[in-house]
């Protein structure tokens, strides 16, 4: 079954610096790479999400790349912001309605 | 519109009695998930149904799990005779089902702590 990845486990960056998380995943068949932030408490939102026929995907300050050859996906936040503070779980599945398996979560502090 | 519902949002039980945790899906949402989430840790799958059917159980941790769902919409995840490492928050998610890229709408979970 697949196995996602996810480094690092946990990140913390300047304000206004940019942060990248990464994740790699085990099944060639997966083709839906949604990204869930959970901030402390609450319950796991999507932030973005990228299917397996587009490369790169933006919205606002997030970014997401895919690698499909290399099974690599990422998330890139610019701009960072002391809100952006969470934890972020990456996730890969075969269609956005199939079993959805997620990362471990790498928790990111912003330092305002 | 509501969103997932669970119940009860805390349970605390004694080891070796049983507990029944509910989800309430959104409406028109035929795709329901049930995932485990420990203090600190990610979200680990158990189960998912596409409609009543569960396409997939092979993330149930042991034969003392089991879940159901019935008519499509509410399902209830059962754990038997509770042991202490089943504490965790137990998380319900329901998507759309069919229909490419829905997100997952997660609930508040239910907090099981077993004593």
């Amino acid at each position: 079954g697949e196995n996602v990845e996810q480094h690092p486990s946990t990140l913390s960056v300047q304000e206004g610096d940019s942060a990248v998380i990464k994740c790699t995943y085990s099944d060639s068949a997966s083709n839906y790479f949604p990204w869930y932030k959970q901030e402390l408490g609450k319950r796991p939102q999507l932030i973005i999400d990228i299917r397996s026929n587009v490369g790169e995907k933006k919205d606002q300050r997030i970014a997401v790349t895919l690698n499909k050859t290399a099974k690599h996906f990422s998330l890139h936040i610019t701009e960072t912001q002391p809100e952006d503070s969470a934890v972020y779980f990456c996730a890969a599945s075969e269609t956005s309605y199939d079993k959805v398996i997620f990362g471990p979560g790498t928790s990111l502090s912003v330092i305002p | 519109g509501a969103g997932v519902s669970q119940s009860p949002s805390n349970k605390v039980t004694e080891k070796g009695k049983d507990v029944e945790l509910r989800c309430d899906p959104i409406s028109g949402h035929t795709a329901l998930y049930w995932y485990r989430q420990s203090l600190g840790q990610g979200l680990e799958f158990l189960i998912y149904f596409q409609g009543n059917s569960a396409p997939d159980k092979s993330g149930l941790p042991s034969d003392r799990f089991s879940a159901e769902r019935t008519g499509g919409s509410v399902s209830t995840l059962t754990i038997q005779r509770t042991q202490q490492e089943d504490s965790a928050v137990y998380l319900c998610a329901s998507s759309l089902g069919q229909v490419a890229n829905s997100p997952l709408h997660f609930g508040n979970g239910t907090r099981l702590t077993v004593t």
